[in-house]
């Protein structure tokens, strides 16, 4: 079964702040996704990548950066935070050819 | 436009009674996944189903591509069956997935 971990699983950030969200998968997927979970909106894709060294845009990329340095770990990176990107932030990690995906335990973030 | 429909929004049953859950989708896909979710909580993969019907325990779901539809059956539910039920189709072909609004579903004693 897919192993997929987040870091940190809370954080308090003040706004204009940067902050890291975290994703480490150990199945060996190429594929990895950033969503966040608000009421009223659902689930919302923020960034994906294919693989190491590639990030693509999602459907609500603005205000974040991803990073895929390796295999295994894919980041969220929001570098100038604000109230509105409070949220529970999902990472996902599915292999190339099929769209089953596995969801790590979330991160709520609380932007000040 | 939402992508994936999902009904009913929330449904209250009492221990041991079936739960049907339906989705249906705006286009054409063959890719469908149902997940759980405590609030809060993780997302688990309860099936993948991209057609026919798939069961696993207590869980049967049902896709019909051609009717762009599918159903979770949920057979004597559970107190710990209380949770969020979302339905996830996928469009396109790079595996991205989008989601239902998910059925709250509340099963009392």
């Amino acid at each position: 079964e897919a192993a997929v971990t987040q870091s940190p699983r809370n954080k308090v950030a003040v706004t204009g702040g940067k902050v890291t969200l975290s994703c480490n998968q150990t199945n060996n997927h190429n594929n990895m996704y950033w969503y966040r979970q608000d009421t009223g909106h659902g689930l919302r894709l923020i960034h994906y990548s294919y693989g190491a060294g590639s990030t693509e845009k999602g459907d609500i990329p603005d205000g974040y950066k991803a990073s895929r340095p390796s295999q295994e770990n894919f980041s969220l990176i929001l570098e100038l935070a604000t109230p509105s990107q409070t949220s529970v932030y999902f990472c996902a990690s599915g292999e190339l050819d099929y769209a089953e995906q596995f969801f790590g335990p979330g991160t709520r973030l609380t932007v000040l | 436009e939402q992508q994936v429909q999902q009904s009913p929004a929330s449904l209250v049953l009492q221990e041991a009674e079936n739960a049907e859950l339906q989705c249906s989708f705006s286009i054409f896909t063959n890719q469908v996944q149902w997940f759980y979710q405590r609030p809060g909580g993780r997302l688990v993969s309860l099936l993948y189903n991209p057609s026919g019907t798939k069961q696993s325990g207590r869980l049967t779901s049902t896709t019909v591509i051609k009717e762009r539809r599918s159903s979770l059956h949920i057979s004597s539910s559970q107190i710990t069956d209380s949770g969020t039920y979302l339905c996830a189709m996928e469009r396109g072909s790079n595996n991205r997935i989008f989601f239902g609004d998910g059925t709250q579903l509340v099963v009392k004693p």
